[in-house]
């Protein structure tokens, strides 16, 4: 069965500097999609990024980049220049096939001022 | 782009009441929708996956006949709760996806349940 782990419950950052999110899943597929949501107080989940798994570009969203380590089965978020508004639950995704996604547990960010 | 709206966002009812929840794509036509629950502090559980003129998929554990799930049109997906009792208290979040077959899911705000 697949399954996504996000090992960091919480994470804070400075703000202006860059935090990573870290993301693991695991799947037997070959060919699979991944996203990054985040979900404000308000509790609209808001896309942040996506990366298709044939892809060995990372892919990249202003601020936001992705470290897809295939083999690894690995896909963190970067988040350059953090900002005040970036402070959200951020939850990977994963999705093969059907529009099933898998969501991990979630990772707190908090920036500083 | 694409929007979902979700109505309503919080909604209070008394134990054994039913509470429906409606899932509109506004600006597209979505021939699948996806019903999640999440909990506080936790992620998001899918529950069923509604198609646009046939019965709804379940996730396993999920009963079919406390969550009805209507997708009548291909702009409208309902969530019935039946017979709410305070452990269905959640919040219900559903998803759709443009019909044309764009690779993301697009969210609603969200509905708060809360049963007395």
């Amino acid at each position: 069965a697949q399954t996504v782990t996000q090992s960091q419950p919480e994470m804070s950052v400075q703000e202006a500097e860059t935090v990573t999110l870290s993301c693991t899943y695991d799947t037997s597929e070959s060919d699979y999609y991944l996203f990054w949501y985040k979900q404000p107080p308000s509790r609209q989940m808001i896309l942040v990024i996506r990366q298709e798994a044939y892809k060995q570009q990372n892919a990249t969203e202003n601020r936001f980049s992705v470290n897809f380590q295939k083999a690894a089965k690995s896909f963190s978020l970067k988040i350059s220049d953090s900002q005040l508004g970036d402070a959200a639950m951020y939850f990977c995704a994963y999705r093969a096939g059907t529009y099933k996604y898998i969501f991990g547990t979630g990772t707190r960010l908090k920036v500083l001022a | 782009g694409a929007v979902v709206s979700q109505h309503p966002s919080w909604v209070i009812c008394k134990s054994g009441t039913s509470v429906k929840i409606e899932c509109r794509s506004l600006d597209f036509q979505a021939t699948t929708m996806f019903w999640y629950r999440q909990f506080p502090k936790q992620s998001l559980m899918l529950m069923a996956t509604s198609n646009e003129g046939s019965k709804a998929t379940y996730e396993q554990g999920v009963e079919k006949d406390k969550f009805l799930i209507n997708h009548a049109s291909l702009t409208l997906s309902t969530l019935t709760v039946t017979s709410a009792h305070p452990e269905d208290s959640s919040f219900y979040i559903c998803s759709a996806r443009v019909s044309s077959g764009a690779n993301v899911l697009t969210f609603g705000a969200g509905s708060r349940l809360t049963v007395l």
